[in-house]
């Protein structure tokens, strides 16, 4: 079944304790992609990355780490977190552009 | 227009109504424009993806159209349904390299039975 995996899907951790949202797509997809949602703000891109070891910066990295050292998987890190990126993080992930995007289910995360 | 904008922000109907909403994207350097389906407590999921002035598109009761000269696309459904109740994103990406989808805040559907 063609899927993106996330995990873990709920996550409540503590300021500065760095850690790891994992983010696997078996469609052999290029294009990926980590949005936060928030009420009232809509999805924002926090990082993407157009192929192996080519990423870039999205509308909020500040924060934020990803590496992408295979095609189908796409880390988020947080090596610090703080309370205000308690948020909803979708990965997603797409054959090219335009095509359309395929969302995992989502990671909550508090930060307390 | 510098971003994606939707109208209305919300919307009830009765079942049996059709409706439509409105998605206002900028109009240059305009690549594509999508629309996704977003229920509650799930993942946003692809509806459609359009590129070309004039596009029309159907998948059901849903249809969505394409002007991309004056910057606006219409999602319609006919003959809602309960099951039609979510909020529709549209995000209009551009024609550089980064591939970058500028995403609206959503139409959120309710639909009484």
């Amino acid at each position: 079944e063609a899927q993106v995996t996330q995990n873990p899907r709920y996550l409540i951790t503590v300021t500065g304790k760095k850690l790891t949202v994992t983010c696997s797509q078996n469609m052999n997809h290029e294009y990926m992609s980590w949005y936060r949602q928030d009420p009232g703000l809509g999805l924002r891109q926090i990082y993407y990355s157009m192929n192996v070891e080519v990423t870039d910066k999205g509308d909020v990295p500040e924060g934020y780490k990803v590496s992408r050292k295979e095609k189908r998987n796409f880390p988020l890190i947080l090596e610090s977190p703080s309370p205000n990126q308690t948020s909803l993080y979708f990965c997603a992930s797409s054959l090219g552009r335009p095509s359309e995007q395929y969302f995992g289910p989502g990671t909550r995360l508090t930060v307390t | 227009i510098l971003n994606v904008e939707q109208s209305p922000q919300s919307l009830h109907v009765q079942e049996g109504d059709s409706t439509n909403f409105t998605c206002s994207f900028p109009s240059s350097n305009f690549y594509a424009l999508h629309w996704y389906r977003w229920e509650t407590a799930k993942s946003p999921e692809a509806l459609f993806v359009m590129t070309l002035n004039g596009d029309e598109k159907k998948k059901g009761r849903i249809s969505a159209t394409l002007n991309t000269k004056e910057g606006y696309s219409y999602l319609y459904i006919k003959g809602s349904q309960p099951e039609d109740s979510a909020t529709y994103l549209c995000a209009s990406t551009n024609a550089g390299n980064n591939r970058k989808l500028i995403w609206g805040l959503g139409t959120s559907l309710a639909v009484n039975p």
